[in-house]
C-alpha cells in the first residue's frame, strides 16, 4: 500500500511562512489532497488537486507538488492556523484513499 | 446547504456491534462516494472504507475486512456503518465524509467507546 509521510510538528511564528511536506514514492504523479483539522473539530478540506482551494479557503493557503515532495505553504500565518494538517492521495492500486500521518502546526 | 449528519454518541461492550449513520442533505445522495475515518485519541485519520451510494460498491481497508459492513438507504439519503466484535482499541471518533477522489464535506463525527 502506498504511504505517505509527514514531519509530526512544524513550528512558525506569526506572519512567517509554515511549509509543511507530505514524502511519498514519485508522489508528484499523483493528485495530492490537504485537510486541516483544528482541535476538536471535524477535518476541513484546504487544498485539492496539488494546488486548488476550496471556496472560503483564504488565499494563504497554497500547494504545490513534484517529485517525492509535495508542499503545504501557509502564508502570512496566524494564530487561529494552528492545527493538523493531513495529506491525502489516491492509491489507484487499491482503489482507495491513503493519509499522511499528519503536522501539527504551532503557531510560536 | 450540503451537510452530514451523524448519530449520536455510542457505549458498547468488548464484542459488540456498534452501527452509525450518516444523513446526507443539500446535494443528490447518489452522486458522490461516502467515506467512514475514524480517528483514536491523540491519533490521526485512518481510512476504513467506502461505499458509491449509487451502486451500493464498496471497498475497505484490510484491516477492517470481515468487521465492517457499509450500507445505505438512497429513499432517506442515509450511509451507514456498522462494526462488529468491537475491541477496547475500536474506541475513536468516527466520521463519515463525502467525495472522491478527495473528501469535501465532512459529517461532525460520532464518539464510539468500548469499554467493558
Amino acid at each position: 500500500s502506498y504511504v505517505l509521510t509527514q514531519p509530526p510538528s512544524v513550528s512558525v511564528a506569526p506572519g512567517q511562512t509554515a511549509r509543511i511536506t507530505c514524502g511519498g514514492n514519485n508522489i508528484g504523479s499523483k493528485s495530492v489532497h490537504w485537510y486541516q483539522q483544528r482541535p476538536g473539530q471535524a477535518p476541513v478540506l484546504v487544498v485539492y488537486d496539488d494546488s486548488d482551494r476550496p471556496s472560503g479557503i483564504p488565499e494563504r493557503f497554497s500547494g504545490s507538488n513534484s517529485g517525492n515532495t509535495a508542499t503545504l505553504t501557509i502564508s502570512r500565518v496566524e494564530a487561529g492556523d494552528e492545527a493538523d494538517y493531513y495529506c491525502q492521495v489516491w492509491d489507484s492500486s487499491s482503489d482507495h484513499p491513503v493519509f499522511g500521518g499528519g503536522t501539527k502546526l504551532t503557531v510560536l | 446547504q450540503v451537510q452530514l449528519v451523524q448519530s449520536g454518541a455510542e457505549v458498547k461492550k468488548p464484542g459488540a456491534s456498534v452501527k452509525v449513520s450518516c444523513k446526507a442533505s443539500g446535494y443528490r445522495f447518489t452522486d458522490y462516494y461516502m467515506h467512514w475515518v475514524r480517528q483514536a485519541p491523540g491519533q490521526g485519520l485512518e481510512w476504513m472504507g467506502w461505499i458509491n451510494p449509487n451502486s451500493g460498491g464498496t471497498n475497505s481497508a484490510q484491516k477492517f475486512q470481515g468487521r465492517v459492513t457499509m450500507t445505505r438507504d438512497t429513499s432517506i439519503s442515509t450511509a451507514y456503518m456498522e462494526l462488529s466484535r468491537l475491541r477496547s482499541d475500536d474506541t475513536a471518533l468516527y466520521y463519515c465524509a463525502r467525495g472522491y477522489p478527495f473528501m469535501d464535506v465532512w459529517g461532525q463525527g460520532t464518539t464510539v467507546t468500548v469499554s467493558s
